[in-house]
């Protein structure tokens, strides 16, 4: 059974922190991504990673970083949390290389910056 | 413009009802596309991928339009387990292959 952990199922944060959200797959899969969800405007790509240490910024990455040292592990970074980080974060992750790919997502982390 | 835009809903049909889905995207090099299906408090699923060709699985049929840039999903006979919410995803290509763009999504409640 494929599977896509994330860390956390719910996280509180202070503002200012900086917090890590971490994601593990078990799939040998070259791309992962992080999105986050909020009501009306559906999941916005933040970052994006192809392989180990290549990543691009995807829709909204201002105030995160990733890291991505090996292939399983993809960690999405709030440098300092803020308020309007308060979302839904989902992690993914697909085959690289296959034009129709499925992705396969955590279970999400809800991310509340008090 | 979004690059991925649908009609956000929602649509409450009546068990048995059709229901149809549309989706646009901006970017022309788009080379793949989807219907994911998220429930309530859930993460997103595959549904079914959309050929060019257009395919049916079951009571779920999708179509491409690459000319008019336009992805569609008809959903047949519905079901209560139907009620979710329905993602179109296009898949970048280009130098940003792999990348999955999501629309806003499409909220669907069948009811008895």
């Amino acid at each position: 059974d494929v599977k896509v952990t994330q860390s956390s199922r719910y996280l509180v944060k202070r503002t200012g922190e900086k917090v890590f959200l971490e994601c593990v797959q078990d799939m040998d899969h070259e791309n992962m991504f992080w999105y986050r969800q909020d009501p009306g405007l559906g999941l916005r790509l933040i970052y994006f990673s192809y392989d180990v240490k290549m990543k691009e910024k995807g829709d909204i990455p201002e105030g995160y970083s990733v890291s991505r040292e090996k292939k399983e592990r993809f960690s999405l970074i709030l440098e300092s949390a803020s308020t309007n980080q308060t979302s839904m974060y989902l992690c993914a992750s697909s085959l690289r290389g296959r034009v129709y790919t499925e992705a396969f997502f955590g279970q999400g982390t809800r991310l509340t910056v008090v | 413009r979004k690059e991925v835009e649908q009609d956000p809903g929602p649509f409450n049909v009546p068990e048995g009802a059709t229901v149809a889905f549309n989706c646009t995207y901006s970017n022309s090099a788009s080379q793949s596309f989807f219907w994911y299906r998220q429930d309530c408090r859930k993460e997103p699923k595959l549904l079914m991928s959309v050929y060019s060709s257009g395919n049916e699985d079951g009571r779920f049929t999708a179509q491409l339009n690459r000319a008019s840039q336009y992805i569609s999903l008809l959903i047949r006979d519905s079901k209560l387990s139907d009620s979710a919410t329905y993602l179109c995803v296009v898949n970048a290509g280009g130098t940003s292959y792999g990348k999955l763009t999501f629309g806003q999504g499409t909220i669907l409640t069948v009811h008895p």
